[in-house]
């Protein structure tokens, strides 16, 4: 089962605008990872932040985690076409399993 | 290339044959995920492997499946009488511990 649920399933944004996704998760966790994927491909990891930090910073992403809502957010500055791809949040759970959940995903398109 | 490297890429096949795919992981990682992937989902976590020990294992993973690592380095994965359900993107990732994966690009199965 999923645990992760994104939100908005779609974005469509131009060029140079911001582009925010959202996490909600159930359980209790040790620590929340978004990983991108384009049409078909693999994915990469972006980000991973620790269910102790709040808010975390890499190039122009930023993500933050409030584990009191079980949410997190991923917000892309200056989005570039080559943005465009899905994203997906995924926690590892705590109490010893070391599995991803992975959400649906957010389908994010980047316009020229 | 030292990423994560999954074969074949794609592979068609017919319902009730048996398929294998294998992966390499990246030769520092002790710990290799088996994920499945279908259109519009996030990946759906099959199974995990810390060095050649099979730690977990999902209830997605039916007894047509099976899976090993057999000396703590590449995986193999197979599934035994293919159904037109098993069609799906498998997805291998591995890790030096509790934090990010590394995916390989993906093994496409379409069973006819």
């Amino acid at each position: 089962s999923q645990q992760g649920e994104e939100d908005p399933q779609a974005l469509s944004i131009q060029e140079g605008e911001n582009a925010t996704m959202n996490c909600s998760y159930k359980t209790s966790i040790n620590n929340l990872q978004w990983y991108r994927q384009n049409s078909g491909r693999g994915l990469v990891h972006l980000i991973l932040i620790r269910s102790n930090e709040r808010e975390k910073h890499s190039g122009r992403l930023r993500v933050t985690l409030d584990t009191s809502k079980k949410s997190s957010s991923l917000l892309i500055t200056a989005s570039r076409a080559a943005d465009t791809a899905s994203y997906f949040c995924a926690t590892e759970a705590q109490g010893g399993s070391e599995k991803l959940v992975f959400g649906k995903g957010t389908k994010l398109t980047v316009n020229p | 290339d030292t990423g994560v490297s999954q074969n074949p890429r794609h592979k068609i096949t017919k319902r009730g044959q048996n398929v294998t795919f294998r992966c390499d992981p990246i030769s520092e990682h002790n710990r290799l995920y088996w994920y499945r992937q279908t259109l519009g989902q996030g990946p759906e976590f099959l199974t995990y492997f810390q060095n050649e020990a099979q730690l977990e294992k999902s209830r997605l993973l039916s007894d047509r499946f099976s899976a090993e690592r057999p000396k703590g380095s590449f995986s193999t994965l197979e599934i035994q009488r293919t159904e037109q359900g098993d069609s799906a993107m498998y997805l291998c990732a591995s890790s030096s511990g509790r934090g990010a994966a590394f995916f390989g690009q993906g093994t496409r199965l379409t069973v006819v």
